[in-house]
């Protein structure tokens, strides 16, 4: 069974504070992306990683990095949380379907 | 750009009506379409996707290309399949985005 796990379910940070969301997967999947879900908005992309050490920038990056040393770990950094940072993040890796593979979302809420 | 769209935020319907989801995009070129579902409290998975021409929980959609539409229909909606549903497309290349539509809300009624 594929497994993509995230670090957190639910989070809460203050303002200014540096956060960091992990991503794991099991599958041996090159391609990894981190999601924002916001209602009416739908998953708007994040980064994305196509290897180890690899990034691109995908539709909202301002605000976040990311880091890939490992194959099977992606994490989403906010170096400096503000408010309008409070969203659902979410996971996913992807093979060579190009179908993904999604975990179960962390809730962030910054105050 | 790629850009995919679902007019309908919420859809309402009775339970054994038939349901369409509407989904529109832009891409030049020939993408890969998919429909994620998303039931209460669950992860986001794959529902189907238009190369594999199957029906999935008696869902199926057909890729108009010409109208660039890739509408999800059921002919009896249940009530199990009250949930989110996502449009996406990729290209075909690594490195190009998928791009999600904004989703619409399934509600089928008793």
């Amino acid at each position: 069974d594929v497994k993509v796990t995230q670090s957190s379910r639910y989070l809460v940070k203050r303002t200014g504070e540096k956060v960091f969301l992990e991503c794991v997967q099991d599958m041996d999947h090159e391609n990894m992306f981190w999601y924002r879900q916001d209602p009416g908005l739908g998953l708007r992309l994040i980064y994305f990683s196509y290897d180890v050490k690899m990034k691109e920038k995908g539709d909202i990056p301002e605000g976040y990095s990311v880091s890939r040393e490992k194959k099977e770990r992606f994490s989403l950094i906010l170096e400096s949380a503000s408010t309008n940072q409070t969203s659902m993040y979410l996971c996913a890796s992807m093979g060579g379907t190009y179908e993904q593979y999604f975990g179960p979302g962390t809730r962030l809420t910054v105050t | 750009a790629q850009r995919v769209t679902q007019p309908e935020k919420l859809l309402s319907v009775f339970k054994g009506a038939p349901v369409e989801l509407k989904c529109n995009y832009s891409y030049s070129g020939s993408p890969e379409l998919f429909w994620y579902v998303q039931y209460s409290r669950q992860r986001l998975q794959l529902l189907l996707r238009h190369i594999s021409r199957e029906s999935i929980k008696g869902f199926t959609a057909d890729l108009n290309k010409g109208e660039t539409s890739f509408h999800l229909k059921k002919p009896f909606a249940q009530e199990e399949d009250s949930a989110m549903y996502y449009c996406a497309l990729s290209g075909h290349s690594y490195g190009q985005n998928f791009v999600f539509g904004p989703g619409t809300r399934l509600s089928v009624l008793p």
